[in-house]
């Protein structure tokens, strides 16, 4: 079975700290992805990698970035985390345009 | 740009009725179409897809869905809803040649005993 993983289930964190979200899958899948999700709204889209070092922007990518330095691992940074980004964090991964494997997400609370 | 429509952010059904959750998409080619169910606290697990093979697609736990080209819609039924089908349900929408999904705000399914 596809296993894809996040480093924390909960993260407590206060305005203007950095802050690193950890995704790791064991499929050997060319894509990976980060979205959030909040009540009402859905996923949306933060940013997407197609390869190792490669990263294109969502549709909400303001506020955060990525890095892609192995295959099977893509992490989320928020450079100064603030309060309005409080959400559900989550990490998917797939190859070609099939469907997409997620992890268990990241309740992040920002103080 | 894909888009996805969902109706009804939270829908209640009776235990032992019909489940109907509606999705329609706006593309001009028909894409690749996925349903996903997330219980809570935890990612989201695919339920089924639509890959341009049979329209009437059948998923995990008694779901399935039917892809109707002339609607642009994908809607999820099951038969006889029971209460572990109590989570919310996210319709998915990938244009050929993306790997991009582009999500539906969901429906948060209530099952009344």
């Amino acid at each position: 079975d596809v296993k894809v993983t996040q480093s924390s289930r909960y993260l407590v964190k206060r305005t203007g700290e950095k802050v690193f979200l950890e995704c790791v899958q064991d499929m050997d899948h060319e894509n990976m992805f980060w979205y959030r999700q909040d009540p009402g709204l859905g996923l949306r889209l933060i940013y997407f990698s197609y390869d190792v070092k490669m990263k294109e922007k969502g549709d909400i990518p303001e506020g955060y970035s990525v890095s892609r330095e192995k295959k099977e691992r893509f992490s989320l940074i928020l450079e100064s985390a603030s309060t309005n980004q409080t959400s559900m964090y989550l990490c998917a991964s797939n190859n070609g345009v099939y469907e997409q494997y997620f992890g268990p997400g990241t309740r992040l609370t920002v103080t | 740009a894909q888009s996805v429509t969902q109706l009804g952010s939270h829908v209640s059904v009776s235990e032992g009725a019909l489940v109907l959750l509606r999705c329609n998409y706006s593309s001009s080619v028909p894409p690749y179409l996925f349903w996903y169910v997330q219980y809570p606290n935890q990612g989201l697990q695919l339920l089924l897809k639509y890959t341009s093979a049979a329209t009437l697609v059948k998923g995990i736990n008694g779901f399935e869905a039917e892809f109707k080209k002339s609607e642009t819609s994908f809607h999820l039924t099951k038969p006889s809803a029971h209460m572990s089908d109590a989570a919310e349900y996210f319709c998915a929408v990938s244009p050929y040649g993306n790997n991009r999904l582009a999500f539906g705000k969901g429906n948060q399914v209530v099952v009344i005993p």
